[in-house]
């Protein structure tokens, strides 16, 4: 049973815009979640991460929104870039951390 | 190097045969983890140490698969009897204390078996 889901496979964005990656859970335990982006042959490198004491955190061009009560949560590129394109993952794991739930991932495609 | 470390990055088996992959974590990370990426999926979880011990082995999926951490450093994933499905991405994570922290990734190691 899948606890993290990307419902997305596949984004395609004009450099420039705005990026949204989208995520849902159904475990309300899961307390902590990270956004991981990954390029072909590579392992996932961490991107962004949000605790449920959140709404909202911000890295840059990247923030990550988390609502509760919809067990959502989003990644917003602002402006994207060509070397955004590649394939993110969210993950949510509960408070003891010992594992971590991760999506099937979005592949994200940046225009020029 | 600074990060994990993972070998072989490639290994072609046959069905049947036993297969051991090695994950060096970054120095100091006392929690290690072993995921599995089959194609078009998400990372699945297999195995978090933390030290020496198994703290959570409930994502091994058959007695086949075994792992150890003897000196609470290097990791080795054993897989026996090999099947055509255990052909995946075998990613370990390394993470300085556990709990609610980021992981860090090695390249994977990527297994077929034929």
């Amino acid at each position: 049973d899948q606890q993290v889901k990307q419902n997305s496979p596949s984004l395609s964005v004009q450099e420039g815009r705005i990026s949204i990656l989208n995520c849902d859970y159904t475990n309300s335990m899961f307390d902590y979640f990270l956004w991981y982006k990954k390029y072909p042959a590579e392992g996932p490198t961490f991107l962004i991460s949000i605790s449920s004491i959140k709404d909202k955190n911000e890295d840059g061009r990247f923030t990550v929104f988390l609502n509760k009560s919809a067990k959502h949560l989003s990644l917003h590129i602002v402006p994207s870039q060509p070397g955004d394109s590649a394939v993110y993952f969210c993950a949510a794991s509960g408070r003891t951390g010992n594992q971590f739930y991760f999506g099937t991932g979005t592949s994200l495609t940046v225009i020029p | 190097g600074a990060g994990v470390s993972q070998t072989p990055s490639n290994k072609v088996t046959e069905k049947g045969k036993y297969v051991e992959l090695r994950c060096d974590p970054i120095s100091g990370h006392t929690a290690l983890y072993w995921y599995r990426q089959s194609l078009g999926q998400g990372p699945e979880f297999l195995i978090y140490f933390q030290g020496t011990g198994a703290a959570d082995d409930s994502g091994l999926p058959n007695d086949r698969f075994f792992a150890v951490r003897p000196e609470g450093s290097v990791s080795t994933l054993k897989i026996q009897r090999t099947e055509r499905g255990d052909s995946a991405v075998y990613l370990c994570a390394s993470s300085f204390s556990g709990g609610a922290g980021e992981l860090f990734f090695g390249e994977g190691s990527r297994l077929t078996v034929l």
